[in-house]
């Protein structure tokens, strides 16, 4: 597909699961972004990487929070023993090049809801 | 710490007018500012942005007006249409690649 694609869009977990989420960027996207959206909140940075490189992960908010992206293409956010905090959107994004001015293309986002 | 947010949460405007959304941020060391459409089941769409070297940018039917001394950018949508209504969110970044998204504005267009 032309945009960023992010699998599943919808997950159910039971507290204390563990779950994977996909992201598909951008064909020759080096940047991608994953961020965190509670219900009527702006997204929250997570993790940056250009290209196979984690280069920020500042905004993961505990250890039971890990991303990878080890070809420099799909990426994967996987979150460890979820908590219901956890639920929110998961977005993901892609930029062409390595400047914090390009153009991000989002996702669809993943919605988490944890019981 | 840095934070970005919005003056109102909900705007409704009547289709054909003019919408402003208004943004205040609180870090001064951010120098480009970016608007955010999201519609209901979407990831956010770039509309338009700016770098803190300029006070005015226009785009299509959009313009972004940066008041560094206030810290405040604004959002003027000129003839406003049914397909603008979603949530608008102002971003702010400081040279790295940590964007703030700000809490959003709702934006109904009655027709």
């Amino acid at each position: 597909g032309a945009g960023v694609s992010q699998s599943p869009r919808y997950k159910v977990a039971k507290r204390g699961q563990d779950v994977a989420l996909r992201c598909d960027p951008i064909s020759g996207h080096v940047s991608l972004f994953w961020y965190q959206q509670a219900l009527g909140q702006g997204p929250e940075f997570l993790t940056y990487f250009q290209n196979e490189a984690q280069l920020d992960k500042s905004g993961l908010p505990s250890d039971r929070f890990f991303a990878e992206r080890p070809e420099g293409s799909v990426s994967t956010l996987k979150i460890q023993r979820t908590q219901q905090e956890d639920s929110a959107v998961y977005l993901c994004a892609s930029s062409p090049g390595d400047r914090s001015t390009d153009t991000q293309y989002f996702g669809p986002g993943t919605r988490l809801t944890v019981l | 710490g840095e934070s970005v947010g919005l003056h109102l949460p909900t705007l409704s405007v009547q289709e054909g007018d003019n919408s402003i959304i208004n943004c205040a941020y609180s870090n001064s060391a951010s120098d480009y500012f970016i608007w955010y459409k999201q519609e209901s089941g979407k990831g956010p769409q770039f509309i338009i942005d700016i770098r803190s070297n300029m006070d005015k940018r226009q785009g299509q039917r959009v313009t972004v007006l940066l008041n560094k001394t206030v810290k405040h950018l604004s959002l003027q949508i000129a003839a406003t249409q049914p397909g603008d209504s979603a949530v608008y969110f102002c971003a702010e970044n400081a040279g790295g690649f940590k964007t703030i998204f700000g809490a959003g504005t709702r934006l109904f267009v009655k027709a």
